[in-house]
């Protein structure tokens, strides 16, 4: 079935610690998203990537990265510098011809600190 | 960064009943409109997405409604379900290009009464 994928569903953090979460789509789609969401706020951009080797900041970029090396994946690192990482985190896809495309998302990963 | 407000913030309904709620949106540079249904422990799906002012979509018992001059969409569920509880989230892109992400709305929580 396509789809999206995203693991771990659980991941902890120690601090100063770096990790990645993973985002692998197999819907053929040139563009990938990611989101994040806290308590009481909507999904808030944390990056997108329009095609490979390209991706811009989104509204909440500052202490994360990512990578677009290849369609199918898209790694979202949160690094040391990202002072509240402890949230949910969705990673979506979609066509990327026009903003009429619907994007189709992952079902998460839950980061927490330790 | 794109102002989407989402009224109510929860909503709680008899089966049975009709029911909407609303979606506002700055209507200068008007892109598209999308709204989502966010079951727990599932991923967001799309259920539509509106690029007309008037436009008015269907899907099955779900209904939307697009004015795009004074900013607004309406969610329309007719004879509300159980399986129909969720959060319905609102969103916007941030340009016409088709991937420049979406600001979304906080969601409104939809809870069906047997």
């Amino acid at each position: 079935d396509g789809g999206i994928t995203q693991s771990p569903k659980y991941l902890f953090r120690k601090e100063g610690q770096n990790v990645t979460l993973s985002c692998e789509q197999n819907l053929n789609h040139d563009a990938m998203y990611w989101y994040r969401q806290d308590p009481g706020q909507g999904l808030r951009l944390i990056y997108y990537s329009q095609i490979v080797n390209d991706f811009q900041k989104g509204d909440i970029a500052e202490g994360y990265s990512v990578s677009r090396e290849k369609k199918e994946s898209f790694p979202l690192t949160v690094t040391s510098a990202q002072k509240n990482p402890t949230a949910f985190y969705l990673c979506a896809s979609s066509i990327a011809d026009r903003a009429g495309q619907p994007q189709h998302f992952g079902d998460g990963t839950r980061l927490s600190i330790l | 960064i794109l102002n989407v407000e989402q009224s109510p913030q929860s909503l709680h309904v008899q089966e049975g009943d009709s029911t909407n709620f609303t979606c506002s949106f700055p209507s200068s540079n008007f892109y598209a409109l999308h709204w989502y249904r966010w079951e727990t422990a599932k991923s967001p799906e799309a259920l539509f997405v509106m690029t007309l002012n008037g436009d008015e979509k269907k899907k099955g018992r779900i209904s939307a409604t697009l004015n795009t001059k004074e900013g607004y969409s309406y969610l329309y569920i007719k004879g509300s379900q159980p399986e129909d509880s969720a959060t319905y989230l609102c969103a916007s892109p941030l340009s016409g290009g088709g991937a420049d992400g979406l600001t979304f709305g906080k969601g409104t929580h939809l809870i069906i009464q047997p």
